[in-house]
This record gives structure tokens, sequence and C-alpha cells, in this order.
């Protein structure tokens, strides 16, 4: 089945304690994203890469590492966690050339609460 | 860069009824423009888009009309059933001509009432 997996989907921790999120995809999709999701400000894109080795700020990056060493995966980085990255993320995948050229594929999100 | 802003927050009709989501951007450059639903406990999923050169595309009971001149496009969703209940995000991309830059609305919680 064609998806894109999160890990963890729940995680809850202290202040500083560095933590990863991971994001895998299976569609061979050059083009990773993560955003992050809050009440009444939507989704705000975080990172993006558009392959292997490319990776570029969105409009929220301060806080916040990724790395693409490999196409399917995508990690999330929070070397030192604050509670204002408190929040829902969302990892996601598109393939740049295809019929649907711009469709994101998200995946189920992984909550983050960070006391 | 883009803003995005979407309208109404919430949106509450009968069964049946139609539902009108309507949202402006800012960037007269932007020339993609998605609809995705959120389901509790999910991930948004692509419902519906139209590209700049078209001012209206359809799928069964949903449409999406784009006016860009006045820098605005609209989600119509005719004969509503309870599980179109969800949050719907528009969002506007294309100023680079690539996927890198989905700028996102701040979602409608459309709730569909028996």
């Amino acid at each position: 089945e064609a998806q894109v997996t999160q890990n963890p989907r729940y995680l809850i921790t202290v202040t500083g304690k560095k933590l990863t999120v991971t994001c895998s995809q299976n569609m061979n999709h050059e083009y990773m994203s993560w955003y992050r999701q809050d009440p009444g400000l939507g989704l705000r894109q975080i990172y993006y890469s558009m392959n292997v080795e490319v990776t570029d700020k969105g409009d929220v990056p301060e806080g916040y590492k990724v790395s693409r060493k490999e196409k399917r995966n995508f990690p999330l980085i929070l070397e030192s966690p604050s509670p204002n990255q408190t929040s829902l993320y969302f990892c996601a995948s598109s393939p740049l050339t295809s019929g649907s050229q711009y469709e994101q594929y998200f995946g189920p999100g992984t909550r983050l609460t960070v006391t | 860069g883009e803003n995005v802003e979407q309208h109404p927050s919430t949106l509450s009709v009968q069964e049946g009824d139609s539902a009108v989501i309507k949202c402006t951007y800012s960037d007269s450059a932007s020339n993609y423009f998605p609809w995705y639903k959120q389901e509790l406990g999910k991930g948004p999923q692509l419902i519906i888009d139209i590209r700049s050169n078209v001012g209206e595309k359809k799928d069964q009971r949903i449409a999406v009309t784009l006016n860009k001149t006045a820098k605005h496009f609209s989600l119509h969703i005719t004969e509503t059933q309870p599980e179109d209940s969800a949050v719907y995000f528009c969002a506007v991309s294309g100023a680079t001509g690539t996927a890198s830059k989905l700028t996102f609305g701040t979602g409608t919680r459309l709730q569909v009432t028996l």
C-alpha cells in the first residue's frame, strides 16, 4: 500500500531533551516536507526537500533540523525542544513529475507535547 | 510571502444542502490551488485542485471556481452528506513553479447535520 508513515504518533517529552520524528514514504517521491498544525493557524511548512541531500527552509524552521540521506526517509529533529513546539506534525511527500503534479500525500500525524 | 485567508472558520449545514468555502490569496503569480480534506485523526487528503488556466473544475458533488483577477477561489459541495463533515483547507502554490511551497489557509470545520 502506497503511504507515508510517521513515528511516533504520540510523544510527550520535556524541555531540552532531543527527539527525532521519523518519516518514510514508499512511493519513490522526490519531494518531502514537514508541516506543523496549530489551532487557528492551519498548516505551516517547516522544512522541505526536493531530493536526496537537498533541503530548504519553509516558513517556520527555527528550532528544527532535517536530513535527507535516503530518498524514502525525511526525519525531523528537535535538538532542544521547547513548549512552543507543542503541536501536531505532518510529513508529506509528492511526485514532482506526474499527472497531478503537485498533490501532496500526508502521513497520519505526530502529536508532540513538550512540558 | 504568500498570504491565504479562508472563510468561514466553521460552517454548519443540513444534509442535502450546499456548502461554500472561500479563500483569497495575495500573490498574483500563484498558479495552483488545491483543496484538502482532513478527517478526525488523519492527515489532509487532496480532494480537488485547479490550475490558473482554468476557471472551474468539477468532480461529482465537488467543484472549485477560480477568479484570478480578484485573487480568490472557492470550494462548492452540493448535496452534502454526513461523511462530508471534516476540516477543509485551501492552499496556494506555484509562484516558483514547483511543488516546493504550499501555503495553506487556516481551515474550515464543516459539520453536516441530519
